[in-house]
């Protein structure tokens, strides 16, 4: 079975530009959420998705934004790219909102703000 | 507030050493636990969690971790740690119903030979 797939791996853009990351789950996963990774902040939560509908939200501000296909394949969207945007954005999935199900993450999207 | 404190943020261990590496939480409701390990460039790998039942949960590779309620912390140990096990570890807390967890700062371990 193959694991959380995210693409691209790298990728590089400039201040003021919009850029869109894709995620695609586990068959079968119907949850997918979104992190980003600095070094200065950590993992923070940006969204979570279930059957195309988004159900969490981290706080982060509005040029942040995602979304969830009727094939649970996600993607996340940043407008107007501020370099402190550059990060790991992970993502991950599972197969049912609850607790006791494990989540299993992607290895990420490396964006880099010039 | 809710908040995840790792209060190591590098540790040094020799091959064969005893590992612990502390996690103390601080959540409103019934606390559901975890610690994850990430090495460079790749993602989060769940080691083991904590819902409910036994306090000391077993996990993969050899590692375990205590839930002590009136500490609020988790801690994760492993008896004897392997070059392997070099990568940055992270615990985190989160709710039921919910992918939203709040994570650790993580601690870093190096393995010495």
């Amino acid at each position: 079975k193959a694991g959380v797939t995210q693409t691209p791996r790298y990728l590089i853009k400039t201040r003021g530009q919009q850029v869109t990351l894709s995620c695609s789950p586990i068959s079968g996963h119907r949850s997918v959420s979104w992190y980003q990774q600095t070094p200065g902040q950590g993992l923070q939560f940006l969204f979570e998705y279930f059957s195309e509908t988004q159900r969490n939200k981290g706080n982060f501000p509005g040029r942040f934004s995602g979304r969830q296909f009727s094939n649970s394949r996600s993607e996340m969207n940043v407008s107007t790219l501020e370099l402190g945007d550059s990060a790991l954005y992970l993502c991950a999935s599972r197969a049912r909102m609850r607790g006791n199900e494990k989540l299993f993450f992607g290895s990420g999207t490396q964006l880099s703000v010039l | 507030a809710q908040s995840v404190t790792q209060p190591d943020i590098h540790i040094t261990v020799s091959e064969g050493a005893s590992l612990e590496l502390r996690c103390n939480y601080s959540y409103g409701a019934t606390p559901y636990l975890f610690w994850y390990v990430q090495s460079p460039g790749q993602g989060l790998q769940l080691l083991l969690k904590y819902f409910s039942g036994d306090t000391l949960v077993q996990g993969i590779k050899g590692f375990e971790a205590e839930f002590k309620r009136s500490q609020s912390s988790f801690n994760l140990r492993k008896p004897s740690v392997h070059w392997s096990d070099a990568a940055e570890y992270f615990c985190a807390v989160g709710a039921s119903n919910t992918d939203k967890l709040i994570f650790g700062t993580g601690t870093r371990l190096q393995v010495f030979p």
